[in-house]
């Protein structure tokens, strides 16, 4: 069964730090990858996603994330946040099409001025 | 990017009545559709998947006689969630992927409160 695992709960950044969330994931077959992003009471907006190809995807507001296979790893990474980037990240997995994604639990990204 | 719309995006009913949720795929047909269920500071868990013209999917421990869906059309995915209590108060999304794409794109949510 796929299972996906972000190990931070809640991680605090300094305004115009980096910063990196952590997702591993477990896959019977070569997964689709992907990180949203919901703010409060809202939907899910997508950041990135990982089909094939170069494993250093960049996505929007200036996030990147890498796959690395050996390490079943995801991980997101901003060189420098912002305060609008306070929000709560996902991590995902799953082949599209008829299949549901499975999500991790979640990453509470805490911006501290 | 496709979009994706539901309706509401906030309902309170009363304990034992039944609520139905929208789900529609605005610029796409959708052939399948899913739901997802969000608990306060949690994770997303998948419900159900919507099959157009045919029966839904339910996950493992999703009561399908509570949480009834329907897929008539395309473009549209409904959940009703049906003799509400307050344990079924949640955040509901759904979702949808157009056809040959991999991406899913998810409805706004529906916050639902059950008083």
């Amino acid at each position: 069964a796929q299972s996906v695992t972000q190990p931070d709960i809640h991680i605090t950044v300094s305004e115009g730090a980096s910063l990196e969330l952590r997702c591993n994931y477990s896959y019977g077959a070569t997964p689709y990858l992907f990180w949203y992003v919901q703010s409060p009471g809202q939907g899910l907006q997508l950041l990135l996603k990982y089909f094939s190809g170069d494993t250093l995807v960049q996505g929007i507001k200036g996030f990147e994330a890498e796959f690395k296979r050996s390490q079943s790893s995801f991980n997101l990474r901003k060189p420098s946040v912002h305060w609008s980037d306070a929000a709560e990240y996902f991590c995902a997995v799953g082949r599209g099409g008829a299949d549901g994604l499975t999500f991790g639990k979640g990453t509470h990204l805490i911006i501290q001025p | 990017g496709a979009v994706v719309s539901q309706h509401p995006s906030r309902v309170i009913c009363k304990s034992g009545t039944s609520v139905k949720i929208e789900c529609r795929s605005l610029d796409f047909q959708a052939t399948t559709m899913f739901w997802y269920r969000q608990f306060p500071k949690q994770s997303l868990m998948l419900m159900a998947t919507s099959n157009e013209g045919s029966k839904a999917t339910y996950e493992q421990g999703v009561e399908k006689d509570k949480f009834l869906i329907n897929h008539a059309s395309l473009t549209l995915s409904t959940l009703t969630v049906t003799s509400a209590h307050p344990e079924d108060s949640s955040f509901y999304i759904c979702s949808a992927t157009p056809p040959g794409q991999a991406e899913a794109f998810f409805g706004q949510g529906t916050r639902l409160t059950v008083v």
